[in-house]
């Protein structure tokens, strides 16, 4: 069965580095997300993506964060400078459809890379 | 903030059919109802979703109340492996996820 695949499962950076998370989305999806979880709290969006363009994205998503499709099949995020904050589970998901006109859209989610920052 | 309401937790025996309730009150008609769950560090995994109409597929069913308020995962026979965080998460674009409710899984 296709898979969403999120490189590494582990990443450890010093403060004030640049880190980039990978991801392979399900190769005939068209719409790519962004989420993260610190531990013990909630699963939250970061940012949509669709035909090279961010379509949506959220307050935690600034200007330090930014996402690429560099070639037809990885999508990434790259942290520019990382804060202690950033420490968390990032997952990488993947859906052929979107909402709105087409009314539905499911997700399906990398295992994850879990971002520990000094 | 999540615009649904779920119990914090449920617990259930293996083998047995566990209903997983959800209240979306403010849901608007076009929306459809999502359910994902999340298994010890793993991430989100879909399970089931509908718009009005009670729906199955082989991994649980969702019933959906004629006023669309309210709906219900059936897991129809808890194994271990459902034990997880469950998720009911209502709208069309991004995925709004609350805390959810955790079911426990008793052998």
């Amino acid at each position: 069965e296709p898979e969403v695949t999120q490189t590494p499962s582990h990443q450890v950076t010093q403060m004030g580095q640049e880190v980039i998370l990978r991801c392979v989305p399900i190769s005939n999806h068209l719409y790519f997300y962004w989420y993260r979880q610190i531990l013990g709290q909630k699963v939250e969006f970061l940012v949509s993506f669709y035909n090279n363009e961010i379509s949506e994205k959220s307050e935690i998503f600034d200007d330090q964060f930014s996402v690429e499709r560099p070639d037809g099949s990885n999508f990434t995020l790259k942290i520019r400078s990382t804060k202690l904050e950033d420490s968390a589970m990032y997952f990488c998901a993947s859906s052929l459809l979107a909402g709105g006109d087409y009314g539905e859209n499911i997700q399906y989610f990398g295992a994850g890379t879990r971002l520990s920052v000094l | 903030d999540a615009k649904t309401t779920q119990p914090n937790s449920m617990e259930s025996n293996e083998e047995e059919p566990v209903h997983l309730p959800c209240n979306h009150s403010t849901i608007s008609g076009t929306d459809y109802i999502h359910w994902y769950r999340q298994l010890p560090s793993q991430g989100p995994e879909y399970v089931i979703h509908g718009l009005t109409s009670n729906v199955n597929n082989r991994m649980a069913s969702l019933a959906i109340a004629e006023d669309r308020k309210s709906s219900t995962l059936i897991l129809h026979r808890a194994t271990l492996r459902d034990a997880a965080v469950y998720y009911c998460i209502t709208g069309y674009s991004t995925l709004t996820f609350g805390k959810g409710t955790m079911l426990l899984v008793s052998p």
